[in-house]
């Protein structure tokens, strides 16, 4: 059975800092995906990640996949407080996502 | 091109009644998936349809029941509703069925069950 866990589950930063979220999964699997989540709102897709090797980036955010060892990385660079929101990796086990816990990311001023 | 669009957006019940939420994927996707998201338990994979046909479906008691018309819009329904069934029930399409073709979620279902 394909499992995702993701880590840390929350996370506080500064603005300016940079920090990585890591999402490890068991089986492999063809595409991996990243979202963002606003309290009350749906998921908002970031990067879709599709071989090994892939990296992704749009602003501060970077997004990696290393099919090898099972692991991707969302990585922030200089957070801003907009980036506040839960982050959520996702497998696609072919038929079904499966997701993460989800990371509570805070930027604080 | 118009996204993945789900009504109601908003709804309160009670328990014991049941409810139907509905699912009109981005034109010319034939699959739709639903998910349910919970604090405690997260996103969970509910079922899957495909040219009308229920592809997979996740570890949810029988409650819970899903439908796929021709036009490949879809409709889940929960009936017997537990408190443990508020949620937001997010509804998602893709051209076709398995890894190839990216999922596109919509904006959910706030279902509250008092």
């Amino acid at each position: 059975e394909l499992k995702v866990e993701q880590n840390p589950l929350f996370l506080s930063m500064q603005e300016g800092k940079n920090y990585t979220i890591y999402c490890n999964y068991s089986t492999t699997s063809d595409r991996l995906y990243w979202y963002r989540q606003d309290p009350g709102k749906s998921l908002e897709s970031l990067f879709v990640l599709l071989s090994n090797g892939a990296v992704k980036q749009e602003g501060r955010l970077m997004a990696s996949l290393d099919t090898k060892a099972r692991l991707s990385t969302l990585h922030i660079t200089a957070a801003v407080h907009d980036l506040s929101a839960t982050y959520f990796c996702a497998v696609d086990g072919a038929q079904k996502l499966v997701f993460g816990q989800g990371t509570r990311l805070t930027i604080n001023p | 091109k118009a996204g993945v669009t789900q009504t109601p957006r908003y709804l309160i019940k009670t328990r014991g009644q049941q409810v139907t939420l509905s699912c009109s994927p981005i034109s010319g996707h034939r699959s739709v998936s639903w998910y349910q998201q919970t604090p405690g338990q997260g996103l969970q994979f509910l079922f899957e349809y495909f040219s009308e046909t229920q592809r997979n479906k996740g570890n949810f008691p029988g409650r819970f029941s899903g439908r796929q018309f021709s036009n490949s819009r879809s409709e889940m329904n929960v009936s017997t509703l537990e408190l443990g069934d508020s949620a937001l029930y997010l509804c998602a399409s893709r051209l076709g069925t398995g890894t190839t073709y990216e999922q596109y979620f919509g904006p959910g279902t706030r279902l509250t069950v008092t």
